[in-house]
């Protein structure tokens, strides 16, 4: 099945600093990748969508200017939470759509954000 | 929008068969798909209805009924490794899946 990576899987950081995200869709073309966030024991809540070439359209409630997404090829799509605080410490995770299909996505590992 | 309801949790012992059921609301519904998560691990694809019936793959299988807004994932023959988050997901066509608020499966010896 297609693959999706995501690096780094853990990063601990210090509150005000930004944290980059990449997610890659490894042997597919994606133009569409979202980004999902994940609190503990809830579900996962979409963030945005990232649109090769074009800009992300984000979900109500989620600041454009706080997570900064870039989806500059059609397998890479980054997601930077810029200025962090501890309370977004949460599970990031990427899903890719492959060009070719309909609605199968396809997840990332996550990316397990902890902002000190 | 969508909202689609899940059981929060549901226990079963080894080798019993467990139906996890979910109802949505939903415009513009595309397909119903089924994820499992482990803790501490992201979504893994299970299952994926577009039609109404009954869809197998394996010790699972999922069921979509458009008419009633419902479905449901069957696990049979369960292992203490089924343990995990089960979500339901609804599919708007290119949009992103909206995730159900997702079943706790406990699985006893």
């Amino acid at each position: 099945g297609a693959v999706v990576s995501q690096h780094p899987s853990r990063v601990i950081c210090k509150s005000g600093t930004s944290v980059k995200i990449e997610c890659r869709s490894l042997d597919f073309q994606a133009t569409t990748m979202f980004w999902y966030r994940q609190f503990p024991k809830q579900s996962l809540m979409l963030m945005a969508t990232s649109n090769e070439g074009s800009k992300a359209t984000y979900e109500q409630g989620v600041e454009k200017d706080k997570f900064l997404i870039n989806h500059a090829s059609l397998t890479l799509s980054t997601l930077t939470v810029t200025s962090a605080h501890p309370e977004d410490s949460s599970f990031y995770i990427c899903s890719a759509r492959d060009s070719q299909s309909t609605d199968t996505q396809y997840f990332g590992p996550g990316t397990r954000l902890t902002v000190l | 929008g969508q909202s689609l309801e899940q059981p929060s949790e549901v226990t079963a012992v080894e080798g019993a068969i467990v139906q996890i059921n979910c109802t949505y609301q939903t415009s513009g519904f595309y397909g119903l798909s089924w994820y499992q998560q482990h803790d501490g691990g992201a979504p893994t694809f299970l299952s994926y209805n577009a039609l109404d019936g009954l869809e197998e793959t394996g010790r699972f299988s999922s069921f979509l009924s458009r008419s009633d807004s419902y479905g449901y994932l069957l696990l049979q023959e369960l292992q203490m490794k089924d343990s995990a988050s089960y979500f339901c997901a609804g599919g708007t066509g290119r949009r992103a899946l909206t995730f159900g608020s997702g079943t706790r499966l406990q699985v006893q010896p």
